[in-house]
């Protein structure tokens, strides 16, 4: 069974880098798409990018000039990094595995975790 | 605000039958992409429920079923029960945005 593993820092200040890394256990990070998402406190899901095994990327395109998703296959892991923070990137951020060619769908999600950006 | 269009919420008493609506546009459900849906209970992260429209993980009770049609999908939940209270989340891509995109959720109750 699959298992998504993330961590990362939970609290950063405006214009800081958020970083997070998500690891894949269970499970190799091949011939899959490995995706990240966030939620604001009391608000919906927002895709925010992913990166496949092959290390093409796709980013949600209000956010890809502050953003970076890579790929470590020799730790089975991959990570965000997200510069230039404000209170609105404060969210719940989750990886999650997605399956399918378009239209993709996430069977696999870590538990989240919690970033907020505060002065 | 989403690009998908859910209803806030709905609710029904234990062992009625509810369905949830997702409005899309052409540029994503009309198209022709699939649509997926996710179960989020309180303090947890989504799980996946209903994928490429109409087809349950393993482990999904089949009280719930998905359905699309035209610019739209629905997810129907039969014989409610009290541990279906949750926050439900539909799921496509657009072409326009070339990534994701989620519903704004509907919070189900169970009277």
């Amino acid at each position: 069974q699959v298992q998504l593993q993330q961590w990362g820092a939970g609290l950063l200040k405006p214009s800081e880098t958020l970083s997070l890394t998500c690891g894949v256990f269970g499970g190799s990070l091949s011939d899959h798409y490995w995706s990240w998402i966030r939620q604001s406190p009391g608000s919906g899901l927002e895709w925010i990018g992913e990166i496949h095994s092959s290390g093409r990327t796709y980013f949600d395109p209000s956010l890809k000039s502050r953003l970076t998703i890579s790929l470590d296959t020799s730790k089975n892991q991959f990570s965000l990094r997200l510069s230039s923070v404000t209170a609105a990137d404060t969210a719940i951020y989750y990886c999650a595995r997605g399956r399918g060619v378009i239209g993709r769908f996430f069977d696999h999600w870590g538990r989240g975790t919690l970033v907020t950006v505060s002065s | 605000q989403s690009v998908l269009t859910q209803p806030p919420s709905v609710s029904g008493a234990p062992g009625q039958r509810v369905v949830i609506s997702c409005t899309g546009t052409t540029s994503n459900i009309g198209t022709g992409y699939d649509v997926h849906w996710y179960q989020q209970l309180p303090g947890t992260a989504p799980k996946l429920l209903i994928y490429e429209n109409t087809n349950r993980p393993s482990g999904v009770p089949d009280r719930f079923s998905g359905s699309r049609s035209g610019t739209s999908a629905s997810l129907a939940i039969t014989g409610l029960q009290a541990e279906d209270e949750a926050d439900y989340y539909c799921h496509s891509y657009d072409s326009g945005l070339r990534g994701s995109v989620f519903g704004s959720g509907t919070k189900v109750t169970v009277l």
